[in-house]
């Protein structure tokens, strides 16, 4: 395990499907960062998780949106009933607590 | 609230000049503001980062500032290289070191 991975790189889906991005973190990393990056923007919050716990959900966040962290190992997220508005790049991060956060390739999602 | 300001949004330079970065937080309480450096189509990764205890960081042509007082810090870069032309991001910690939050990002090109 050498760094944060995601799958899948790529997902083109209908409006009003469900979709699920998993992240693998680096094994020894507590925290996990979800984060969605549109075209010229900076990654914006979603939400993150230290072990299993989730501590914080952006308000600007739908209840579409939900995030898990199992064992706080991996985390996945899911986006219900897509919208075009959530086409964006999601970008997964992990970290020690106050540390150096590394990303992963993220998950570009296209919503047709 | 829980923001980041980056300026400028867009920063072209001659090649061998030095570039300026500038970053404001919101909160005081702050403590790591990392910057992360983005080429088109890649992850995020990060270049420096500074915490809240030292004024100055310096890697090679790369140096971080900071001004608790104020809340800003600036990213400098010295005798530039077209392979500096990326996007660069900072970003500050929020609610106790608990999670990061990023600025909107400078588009950085430098003119051979």
């Amino acid at each position: 395990d050498t760094g944060v991975s995601q799958d899948p790189r790529h997902k083109i889906t209908k409006r009003g499907q469900n979709v699920t991005f998993r992240c693998d973190p680096i094994s020894e990393h507590n925290r996990l960062y979800w984060y969605r990056q549109t075209l010229g923007q900076g990654p914006e919050f979603l939400t993150y998780f230290q072990n299993e716990a989730q501590l914080e959900k952006s308000r600007l966040l739908s209840d579409r949106f939900s995030a898990e962290r199992p064992k706080g190992s991996f985390s996945t997220l899911e986006i219900q009933r897509t919208e075009q508005g959530d086409s964006a790049m999601y970008l997964c991060a992990s970290s020690l607590v106050l540390d150096e956060a590394f990303f992963g390739q993220g998950t570009r999602l296209t919503v047709v | 609230g829980e923001n980041v300001e980056q300026h400028p949004s867009t920063l072209s330079v001659q090649e061998g000049d030095s570039a300026v970065i500038k970053c404001t937080y919101s909160d005081s309480a702050s403590n790591y503001f990392p910057w992360y450096k983005q080429e088109l189509g890649k992850r995020p990764q990060l270049i420096i980062d500074i915490r809240s205890n030292v004024g100055e960081k310096k890697d090679q042509r790369i140096a971080v500032t900071l001004n608790k007082t104020a809340k800003h810090f600036s990213l400098h870069i010295t005798e530039t290289q077209p392979e500096d032309s990326a996007v660069y991001f900072c970003a500050a910690t929020f609610q106790g070191a608990q999670k990061l939050v990023f600025g909107q990002g400078t588009r950085l090109t430098i003119n051979p």
